[in-house]
């Protein structure tokens, strides 16, 4: 069975304030991939990134970044200087060898003006 | 037009209706699957297949049921809707990646 859990329900911050979104993962498969989604106010899920589990690189992506860390089985999202537009829901994601792809719940950005 | 195009949007219904969501997507993928969103429960999977002859249940079947008419329609029913089938319906599909949505179907059951 795989699992993912956010525990941040809701994180609230100013504009310009640094924030991160944890994720935490349990799989049995040695192969696997970590996927971020972004669903804003409006309510379409929006495809941030995908990661397999043989590349422990870090990613940036202007003022998002990845860190995945196998050791402690997270794959946690930053938003650096984080901007009023960035208000949504942000879901994790695992796919493993069953190719059924299982969501956390979700955490709710707020950032504020 | 939108890769994956799901309808109604919007529907509101009563307790016992049948009901049914379309999905249809012009990705050519063979992976197609319908999740249900609630609020502080995230997406969870209802059903799933992987080719037009091939249908698996998810982790939240009761009292949905699907068709796939073909390798881009992929259709949940609901055959006696409740109230706490109330929520935010997304289909998807894959090709190898990650999962491309549609825009959501929100369901209300009176």
């Amino acid at each position: 069975a795989q699992k993912v859990t956010q525990a941040q329900t809701e994180i609230s911050v100013v504009e310009k304030e640094d924030v991160t979104l944890d994720c935490v993962y349990e799989t049995r498969d040695t192969t696997y991939y970590l996927f971020w989604y972004k669903q804003p106010p409006s309510g379409e899920l929006v495809f941030l990134i995908r990661r397999n589990s043989f590349d422990e690189q870090n990613e940036i992506s202007g003022r998002y970044s990845w860190n995945f860390q196998k050791s402690t089985s997270s794959f946690n999202f930053t938003i650096t200087a984080s901007q009023v537009v960035d208000s949504a829901v942000y879901f994790c994601a695992l796919r493993g060898g069953s190719y059924i792809p299982t969501f956390g719940r979700g955490t709710s950005l707020i950032v504020h003006p | 037009d939108a890769d994956v195009t799901q309808t109604p949007r919007n529907r509101i219904t009563k307790t016992g209706k049948r009901i049914m969501l379309e999905c249809s997507q012009t990705k050519g993928h063979d992976r197609m699957y319908w999740y249900r969103q609630d609020p502080g429960l995230g997406l969870r999977l209802i059903y799933y297949s992987f080719d037009v002859k091939d249908i698996n249940k998810g982790e939240i079947s009761d009292g949905y049921s699907v068709s796939r008419q073909a390798q881009a329609k992929f259709s949940l029913s609901l055959e006696s809707a409740i109230p706490n089938q109330t929520a935010l319906y997304f289909c998807a599909t894959r090709g190898g990646g990650e999962l491309f949505f549609g825009e959501g179907s929100r369901l209300t059951v009176l």
